[in-house]
């Protein structure tokens, strides 16, 4: 089975500085990538995806992550957080036709 | 068109009672899964259910239940709740079986307290 790690579990950052949220899966086999993001009281939306292709994909609200297979990574940044952007973060990994396995989550804060 | 609904958002209930949840997913989806979701765990994975049957199932006791009905609408019961049951249990649906690639969409999810 595979394992998700999200190393940071907090991270607060200044309003419009980068941030990057890290993750780390432990399985080499083919795989497909997820990001979500949690708001307080609400279940979780898909932010972005890695299904195959270009290892850089992008949301629509200005995140980005990169695939790295050598270092199984799927890291997710942004080059300038807003105080919108405050919310739980979960990195996720499927392998071809099987579950989702998640990560345990990271709380970024946006400090005004 | 409208997303996944879970009932109820909340409840409260004791130890050793027992509890329902349901969920609707989005019209057209047939697979549905569920998911515990806790502070110090993330989320774990309950069970998966296509065509009223339980394709996958998570790592947990037999106390944790579900089934499909017939108009793809789930629900999951726990028995002799405990008060470590106590999370926010996450419903999501897609498409199909194997259409994970496409990603999950999630209800709100029910947050149960057990006191």
């Amino acid at each position: 089975a595979q394992s998700v790690t999200q190393l940071d579990s907090q991270v607060p950052v200044f309003e419009e500085a980068p941030v990057e949220l890290r993750c780390n899966y432990s399985s080499s086999v083919s795989v497909y990538l997820f990001w979500y993001v949690q708001y307080p009281n609400q279940g979780l939306q898909l932010l972005l995806k890695y299904l195959s292709g270009s290892t850089l994909v992008e949301s629509i609200n200005g995140f980005e992550a990169e695939f790295n297979k050598s270092q199984t990574s799927f890291h997710l940044r942004k080059p300038s957080v807003h105080i919108s952007d405050t919310a739980e973060y979960f990195c996720a990994v499927s392998e071809s036709g099987n579950q989702f396995y998640f990560g345990t989550g990271t709380s970024l804060t946006v400090i005004p | 068109k409208a997303g996944v609904t879970q009932t109820p958002r909340y409840l409260i209930k004791t130890r050793g009672q027992q509890v329902t949840l349901s969920c609707s997913p989005i019209s057209g989806h047939r697979s549905v899964s569920w998911y515990q979701q806790t502070p110090g765990q993330g989320l774990q994975f309950l069970f998966e259910y296509f065509s009223e049957t339980q394709r996958n199932k998570g790592n947990f006791p037999g106390r944790f239940s579900g089934r499909q009905f017939s108009n793809s609408r789930s629900e999951m019961n726990v028995s002799t709740l405990e008060l470590g049951d106590s999370a926010l249990y996450l419903c999501a649906s897609s498409l199909a079986l194997r259409t994970q690639a496409m990603g999950y969409t999630f209800g709100s999810g029910t947050r149960l307290t057990v006191v």
